[in-house]
């Protein structure tokens, strides 16, 4: 069955350490996104990316880095300079702006 | 003023009620609507489109009314599975690439 998949599920990450999440799709899609979703608020977009090797900041993309090399793969990484990193992560494709998004089953980061 | 609003709730009901949900939206040029729905600690998942016309889904019914920015969703004969926080959804509108905004959702507890 075609899907989006994350992980790890849950991820732990120590003061000052990067971390990378990954995001495999193989919908055919070719936009992909990263979104941050904290208790009670909304999400709220990190990076996008419409083709592969290209990609594009969202609202809150300081602190994180992407990478696109391959059309199924999106990983993000975290780095030491995301002041507030624990959240809940998702990851979304699209093949179409009519159609919405599907989105992985989300990796739970925490800070510790 | 947020880009999509929503009654963050939460809407308590009894199985069998009718329930309505309300969302306004601030971009004029938004082109796609969607309601969502995201059960605890889960990823959101497409609940359906929201067209000009108005459009039902078994018990769901989506309306949109352009001239006032506004999307509604009704839900019929609630069921206990319906239990979840619905997350009203629109494209930006802006040319070329699609990017979703999502509202902070509205929790609806379908009670026995």
């Amino acid at each position: 069955d075609g899907g989006i998949t994350q992980s790890p599920k849950y991820l732990f990450r120590k003061e000052g350490q990067n971390v990378t999440l990954s995001c495999e799709q193989n919908l055919n899609h070719d936009a992909m996104y990263w979104y941050r979703q904290d208790p009670g608020q909304g999400l709220r977009l990190i990076y996008y990316s419409q083709i592969v090797n290209d990609f594009q900041k969202g609202d809150i993309a300081e602190g994180y880095s992407v990478s696109r090399e391959k059309k199924e793969s999106f990983p993000l990484t975290v780095t030491s300079a995301q002041k507030n990193p624990t959240a809940f992560y998702l990851c979304a494709s699209s093949i179409d702006r009519s159609y919405g998004y599907t989105f992985g089953s989300g990796t739970r980061l925490t800070v510790v | 003023r947020k880009e999509v609003e929503q009654d963050p709730g939460p809407f308590n009901v009894p199985e069998g009620a009718t329930v309505a949900f309300n969302c306004t939206y601030s971009n004029s040029a938004s082109q796609s609507f969607f309601w969502y729905r995201q059960d605890c600690r889960k990823e959101p998942k497409l609940l359906m489109s929201v067209y000009s016309s108005g459009n039902e889904d078994g018990r769901f019914t989506a309306q949109l009314n352009r001239a006032s920015q506004y999307i509604s969703l009704l839900i019929r004969d609630s069921k206990l599975s319906d239990s979840a926080t619905y997350l009203c959804v629109v494209n930006t509108g802006d040319t070329g690439f699609q990017k979703l905004v999502f509202g902070t959702g509205t929790r609806l507890l379908v009670s026995p």
